[in-house]
C-alpha cells in the first residue's frame, strides 16, 4: 500500500515570491509520482509527473518539482508565483505495474496575495 | 482532444429520487474511474473500469451504480440518496491496464441532496 504526506494545508505567499509545497510518500514497491492542481470549482489538472529518468521536472505554469528517492520526497517549487495560482496542489503516487489507481495526499491550499 | 466531459454541472435531489451523471471521453482511453470529493478533502476512488468490465468497486453503497455501456461512456446512476453524499463527483479517464498512465479528470458534478 501507498501513502502520501502534504504536511502543509495551507501556504500563504505574496505574489512574485517564490513557494515550495512538500510532499512525502511511503511505498512498498517503486512508484509514479504526480503533482494535481484544483482551481475552485473546477476538476484536477496534471501539473506534472515522475515516472523514470532525471530528477527534476518541469511542468505546466511554470512549476517544477524534484523526485528525492533517499528522502521519498517529491516537493514542488515554483519561482515567483502570481494571484491566479491561487489553488488547490495535490500530490499522488501509484504503482508502477497494475492499475493505475492513483493515492492522493490531503491536498495543499496555495493562497497567493498581493 | 483530451477534454472530458460530465453533466449536468449541478444536479439537486431529494432523497426519493432517481438520477444519472454522466461522463464522457473521446481519448480513446480504456479505464474510466468515478470518484466522490468533499469539500476541502481529496478525491476518493469509489469505482474503476477497465475494458468496460468494473475492475475495482471501494465498498460504495448500493444506492450508487456505475455502468459502462460502452469505452467512451460512464454513468453513475443513483437512487435513495442520503444528504452525506453530497459532494463533488469527479470523472475520470486514462490509457488504463498497466503502466504509468496519468489520469484526465472532468469538471465534475456539483451534487446536493436535500
Amino acid at each position: 500500500a501507498q501513502s502520501v504526506t502534504q504536511l502543509d494545508s495551507q501556504v500563504p505567499v505574496f505574489e512574485e515570491a517564490p513557494v515550495e509545497l512538500r510532499c512525502n510518500y511511503s511505498s512498498s514497491v517503486s512508484v509514479y509520482l504526480f503533482w494535481y492542481v484544483q482551481y475552485p470549482n473546477q476538476g484536477l489538472q496534471l501539473l506534472l509527473k515522475y515516472l523514470s529518468g532525471s530528477t527534476l521536472v518541469k511542468g505546466i505554469n511554470g512549476f517544477e518539482a524534484e523526485f528525492n528517492k533517499s528522502q521519498t520526497s517529491f516537493h514542488l517549487r515554483k519561482p515567483s508565483v502570481h494571484i491566479s495560482d491561487t489553488a488547490e496542489y495535490f500530490c499522488a503516487v501509484t504503482p508502477n505495474s497494475g492499475y493505475s489507481t492513483l493515492t492522493f495526499g490531503k491536498g495543499t491550499m496555495l493562497l497567493v496575495s498581493p | 482532444d483530451t477534454e472530458v466531459t460530465q453533466t449536468p454541472k449541478h444536479l439537486v435531489m431529494g432523497m426519493t429520487n432517481k438520477k444519472s451523471l454522466k461522463c464522457e471521453q473521446h481519448m480513446g482511453h480504456r479505464a474510466m474511474y468515478w470518484y466522490k470529493q468533499k469539500a476541502k478533502k481529496p478525491p476518493e476512488l469509489m469505482f474503476v473500469y477497465s475494458y468496460e468490465k468494473l475492475s475495482i468497486n471501494e465498498s460504495v453503497p448500493s444506492r450508487f451504480s456505475p455502468e459502462c455501456p460502452n469505452s467512451s461512456l460512464l454513468n453513475l446512476h443513483l437512487h435513495a440518496l442520503q444528504p452525506e453524499d453530497s459532494a463533488l463527483y469527479l470523472c475520470a479517464s486514462s490509457q488504463g491496464g498497466a503502466g504509468p498512465y496519468e489520469q484526465y479528470f472532468g469538471p465534475g458534478t456539483r451534487l446536493t441532496v436535500t
